[in-house]
Order: C-alpha cells, then sequence, then structure tokens
C-alpha cells in the first residue's frame, strides 16, 4: 500500500502564476519530508525539505507547507518560471526508516 | 551538485545475459543506495549499504545481487532477469544513512530487458 501519494500526475501553470503541488501520506510516524525534481534523462535533485516540528519552510521561490493534522505536504512555486517545466516527488521518512516517495506530478510551465 | 556517477546509462540485455551496473559517488558520503523506478510506480528502495555493509534488503529477488567495495562504489550485477525488470535503476548517496537527510542521486540506467 502506498503510504505517500501524488494524487495529480500533471499540473499545467502559465509563466509567472502559481504552482501548487500536492502530496498526501498515511503514516502518522513521518518526520522528514523532501522535495526532489527530476528533469528527464537526468537523476532526481533535491529542491526543499521540512521537518514536522515546522510548519512551512521558504527557500526562495519555493515554499513547502506541511499540515500535520491532515496528512497533507505542499510545494508552492511562486513566480513559476520555464525552467521549472519537470516531475515533482515529495518523499516522507522517518528516523531509521526507508524513503517513501510518491509517483510524481509532471509540471509544465507555459510561456 | 549531483556527485554520483552512473554507468552505463543505457542497457539492453537478453534473458540468459549476465551484466553490472556501476555507480560511483564522490561526496565522501558513507551510505549508499540503489533504487528501481518502474513506470507510472513511485521509486522502490532495492539495497541499502551503510559504511560498506549492507543494512537493507527490501525482498529483492536473488537474480539482482549487489556489491559495495568500498564507501565510493556501489555494483548491481544482473543475471537471468526477467522483461518485467526492465526500469530505470537509480543509485543514490548520503552522508549517513538511513536517517532523515537528503539523498544525492545519479542520472540512472535505463534497462531493457528482451
Amino acid at each position: 500500500d502506498q503510504q505517500v501519494k501524488q494524487n495529480s500526475p500533471s499540473l499545467s501553470v502559465q509563466e509567472g502564476r502559481i504552482s501548487i503541488l500536492n502530496c498526501d501520506y498515511t503514516n502518522s510516524m513521518f518526520d522528514y519530508f523532501l522535495w526532489y525534481k527530476k528533469y528527464p534523462a537526468e537523476g532526481p535533485t533535491f529542491l526543499i525539505s521540512i521537518s514536522s516540528i515546522k510548519d512551512k519552510n521558504e527557500d526562495g521561490r519555493f515554499t513547502v507547507f506541511l499540515n500535520k493534522s491532515a496528512k497533507h505536504l505542499s510545494l508552492h512555486i511562486v513566480p513559476s518560471q520555464p525552467g521549472d517545466s519537470a516531475v515533482y516527488f515529495c518523499a516522507a521518512s522517518f528516523t531509521g526508516n526507508q524513503f517513501y516517495f510518491g509517483t510524481g506530478t509532471s509540471l509544465t510551465v507555459i510561456p | 551538485e549531483t556527485g554520483v556517477t552512473q554507468t552505463p546509462r543505457h542497457l539492453v540485455m537478453g534473458m540468459t545475459n549476465k551484466k553490472s551496473l556501476k555507480c560511483e559517488q564522490h561526496l565522501g558520503h558513507n551510505a549508499m543506495y540503489w533504487y528501481k523506478q518502474s513506470a507510472k510506480k513511485p521509486l522502490e528502495l532495492m539495497f541499502v549499504y551503510n559504511f560498506k555493509e549492507q543494512t537493507e534488503n527490501n525482498s529483492v529477488p536473488s537474480r539482482f545481487s549487489p556489491e559495495c567495495p568500498n564507501s565510493s562504489h556501489l555494483f548491481l550485477h544482473l543475471h537471468t532477469l526477467q522483461p518485467e525488470d526492465s526500469a530505470l535503476y537509480l543509485c543514490a548517496s548520503s552522508q549517513h544513512g538511513p536517517i532523515n537527510e537528503k539523498l544525492f542521486f545519479g542520472s540512472g540506467t535505463q534497462l531493457s530487458v528482451l
């Protein structure tokens, strides 16, 4: 059973607007969450992380929000740029355990 | 910053072949991982090595055999694979593992089993 779910396989956004990518998880023990970005023919690259002691973490145009009660994670990209077009994966873990990944959301930013 | 190199990038093999995937990390990390990514599925952890010792094997069939001669190199030996083993195989490393810290991935080997 998938413990981390990304229910939107794809998302299209106009350049300059906000992109919101969502992720849900089922295991309440998860205490560390990451977002990865993947371009075709490349491996995933780390984007941003958040610990369960926080509900928000920001890095430039990227902000991750964590709602522990809803077991929901979201990544906001603002403003969106064409170079942000990629597949985005969320992942979750708890100390001493492996990461569980979602299936990814393909983001297309339209110029 | 990748620092994790995988070879070959593409591999086509028959079901009776034996081949090996290679991974090298230049980050001074102590933990290395093999992941499998099949179409429309999440990344699946296959093996974990921490300080050259295998610490996890996620019920992977014996036709996949990992080898970690040192903290910088990781191999995945393949023999008598099945067509359903066709997938992207990703190597990753982390400073320590598995604890809550980010993974650094290689570009992967796209494997096709005929």
